[in-house]
């Protein structure tokens, strides 16, 4: 079982503003960072450290964290934004790293 | 640009060795950490492991005991083994790197699918 856990599938009408949450105890300590994963195709970084965007990565999407949740937000999902989504962060114990078991996004 | 690309055998046997290496391009393996990450058919990342330049390495304690990972500089290259396998460790196996400030992984390879079937 995921020590960083995620909620299998939301989903959000074109446009909407929509949340994907990971949960873990050691996200008090350690920050997440989350991961875009089209089928067929490698992850992709999208936010990092406190709220950091790569180059590229358009600024719908952003990142927060209270107590043991860390937060997604796509403000106004886009058709493209359908994917699957990973967070990733230190397991409980903070000497390895771990995935969340993914959030499948699907924009009606 | 930095780019990783992942190279081994497509297939192998119930019991034996899985062995990939993944190149380096664009850039030296510097100061960040050498990983690998898994997805089994239809299911989810599993992280895997990663490697220092110097040769430190974290291991999934899960993979721990069947693990080997090394790291050739002169030659720009990183590498996993995992012995013992089964039908369980089929899956796409990425390499990435990982920044070490705040533990996130910046570059993915485009992953290799490695299928263990007798």
């Amino acid at each position: 079982s995921s020590e960083l856990t995620q909620d299998p599938a939301v989903s959000a009408a074109l446009g909407q503003t929509v949340r994907i949450t990971c949960q873990g105890d050691s996200l008090r300590t350690y920050y997440a960072s989350w991961y875009q994963q089209k089928p067929g195709q490698a992850p992709v970084l999208v936010i990092y450290g406190p709220n950091k965007r790569p180059s590229g990565i358009p600024d719908r999407f952003s990142g927060s964290s209270s107590g043991n949740t860390a937060s997604l937000t796509i403000a106004g999902a886009q058709a493209e934004d359908e994917a699957d989504y990973y967070c990733h962060s230190r397991d409980i114990s903070g000497n390895h790293a771990i995935f969340g078991g993914g959030t499948k996004l699907t924009v009606l | 640009q930095l780019q990783l690309q992942e190279s081994g055998p497509g297939l192998v046997r119930p019991s034996e060795t899985l062995s990939l290496t993944c190149s380096v391009s664009g850039g030296p393996i510097g100061d960040y950490y050498w990983g690998w990450i898994r997805q089994p058919p239809g299911k989810g990342l599993e992280w895997i492991g990663y490697i220092y330049r110097s040769g430190t390495t974290n291991h999934s304690p899960s993979l721990k005991s069947r693990l080997t990972l090394s790291v050739d500089t002169s030659k720009n290259q990183f590498s996993l083994s995992l012995a013992a396998v089964t039908a369980a460790d089929t899956a796409v196996y990425y390499c990435a790197r990982t920044v070490a400030s705040y533990q996130y992984i910046d570059v993915w390879g485009k992953g290799t699918t490695v299928l263990v079937s007798s």
